[in-house]
């Protein structure tokens, strides 16, 4: 699976948007980027994904670079509970023989 | 519908000891994985199954660690003899066999301490 660097931290005031930028230059065609958050030390929790599309769904925004080297994970408006450490994690889907390779992720701290 | 459950959430137990954590995962997930964060360090992957079979084991630390899945249903991770360094969060995870772009769900973790 294709690496993927995220700043190791970032903050927002409340209410605003949040914008978590990754990069994954070596992605593959068939892999697809997915985003999942650990709140405090609770089990990751998934966000989002997407192949190339940009997506959304009720939690948050994927926007995928048309070259699909780097997306953007967009909390539209972020709250003191969304601080968490976010993960961009690229893989191969398929019959789900893959698991997640988790790096260091992004720390986002949500300010009031 | 119910999702990944873990138990215990909390367990201390003497180096030299024996754990057994259960996970349960989401009813009618074919793939099983279980990952685990040490103190400080990243999440690591430990290993994968794919109903009753161990599809990959790669992530195991030592022959101290024993995965099992027996009927494709629930899943036992037992360490014996637990060591110091044992000690984290062991987090399991399920997922749907698809073809394409299955999500990965995640229970809240059995939280291990040896002492």
């Amino acid at each position: 699976d294709a690496k993927t660097t995220q700043p190791p931290s970032m903050d927002c005031a409340e209410g605003r948007a949040a914008n978590l930028p990754c990069n994954h230059s070596t992605i593959s065609g068939n892999e697809y980027v997915y985003w999942y958050r650990q709140i405090h030390s609770q089990g990751p929790q998934y966000i989002i994904h997407g192949l190339k599309n940009n997506e959304t769904n009720e939690m948050a925004s994927l926007i995928i670079t048309e070259d699909r080297k780097s997306s953007t994970l967009i909390l539209p408006h972020a709250t003191l509970r969304d601080t968490a450490v976010y993960y961009c994690i690229v893989r191969v889907a398929g019959t789900g023989r893959r698991a997640l390779t988790f790096g260091s992720g992004t720390r986002l701290q949500v300010q009031p | 519908e119910a999702g990944v459950t873990q138990f215990p959430s909390h367990s201390v137990i003497e180096k030299g000891q024996t754990v057994t954590l259960r996970c349960d995962p989401i009813s009618g997930h074919d793939n099983l994985y279980w990952y685990r964060r040490v103190m400080g360090k990243e999440i690591k992957f430990l290993l994968h199954f794919v109903k009753e079979s161990k599809q990959d084991e790669s992530g195991m630390p030592n022959n101290r660690f024993l995965a099992e899945r027996t009927g494709g249903t629930y899943s036992t991770l037992k360490v014996q003899p637990a060591e110091l360094e044992d000690s984290g969060v062991y987090f399991c995870a399920s997922s749907l066999q698809g073809r394409s772009g299955n999500t990965i769900y995640f229970g809240e973790g059995s939280w291990l301490t040896v002492v």
